[in-house]
C-alpha cells in the first residue's frame, strides 16, 4: 500500500499527557496527510503538508501540531491529550497528479485517550 | 464548504442481492473518488470519475457520475461476502485534500 505506516499502531494516554505520531513513507510523495475517523463523522482532514517544512491546517486543526523535517517523515503532536482526542488517525500519500486526487492511506493509529 | 450527502448510512443486503449507494452534492464537483474501507481497515481508494455522465466498471462495481456532476452512485451487481465494508465518496478540495462523505455501511448476509 504506496509504502506508509503508522507508528505506533495502537496508544492509550492521559489526559494532558503530550503524544506524537508518526506516519513514514518510503516513495518520496510531496504530499501528506493527517485524518482523524471517528463514527458518525467519517474522515476530517487535519493537517497536510505540501513539501518539507510546508504544512496547512485542515478541518479540525485545533489541538494539534504537525512537523515534516523531511520528505518521508510527517508527524501528527497532540500537545496536551484530551478525550475528545480518542480516535482512529490515517496518515495518507497524494498520487497527485495530472488532476489526480487519488489517495493512499496507512493502516491507522488507534489512540485512546483516557 | 461544499459537503457531500451518501445515502443510505446502513444497508443490509442477503448475499447475491445488489447494493447502490449514492453520493449527492449540492454544488457541481469537478472529480469524485470512491474508496472501500473493510472493518479494522484503513480506505482503500477504487476509482476517480471527472467527466459529466462518466461510468467505468470493475467487476460487478459500475460508478456513475451524474450529467450535472453533482451527484454519483455506487452499484454492487450480485453481492458477495467479500463485499463488506463502508464505502466512501470523496472530492477533491483546494487544499488538495480529499472531503469525504459519511460513508455508506454494507453488511452481506450469507
Amino acid at each position: 500500500d504506496a509504502g506508509i505506516t503508522q507508528s505506533p499502531r495502537h496508544k492509550v494516554t492521559e489526559t494532558g499527557t503530550p503524544v506524537t505520531l508518526r506516519c513514514h513513507q518510503t516513495e518520496n510523495h510531496r504530499y501528506m496527510y493527517w485524518y482523524r475517523q471517528d463514527p458518525g463523522h467519517g474522515l476530517r482532514l487535519i493537517h497536510y503538508s505540501y513539501g518539507v517544512k510546508d504544512t496547512d491546517k485542515g478541518e479540525v486543526s485545533d489541538g494539534y501540531s504537525v512537523s515534516r523535517s523531511k520528505t518521508e517523515d510527517f508527524l501528527l503532536t497532540l500537545e496536551s491529550a484530551t478525550s475528545s482526542q480518542t480516535s482512529v488517525y490515517f496518515c495518507a500519500i497524494s498520487a497527485r497528479g495530472q488532476g489526480s486526487y487519488e489517495q493512499y492511506f496507512g493502516p491507522g493509529t488507534r489512540l485512546t485517550v483516557t | 464548504g461544499q459537503q457531500v450527502m451518501q445515502i443510505p448510512q446502513y444497508q443490509h443486503v442477503q448475499e447475491g442481492e445488489d447494493f447502490t449507494t449514492y453520493c449527492n452534492s449540492s454544488t457541481t464537483l469537478s472529480n469524485i473518488q470512491w474508496y472501500k474501507q473493510r472493518p479494522g481497515g484503513h480506505p482503500v481508494f477504487l476509482i476517480q470519475l471527472v467527466k459529466s455522465g462518466e461510468v467505468k466498471k470493475q467487476k460487478r462495481l459500475t460508478f456513475q457520475f451524474g450529467e450535472a456532476k453533482k451527484n454519483s452512485s455506487l452499484h454492487i451487481t450480485a453481492t458477495q461476502t467479500t463485499d463488506v465494508g463502508t464505502y466512501f465518496c470523496s472530492y477533491g478540495g483546494s487544499q488538495g485534500n480529499l472531503i469525504f462523505g459519511k460513508g455508506t455501511k454494507l453488511s452481506v448476509k450469507p
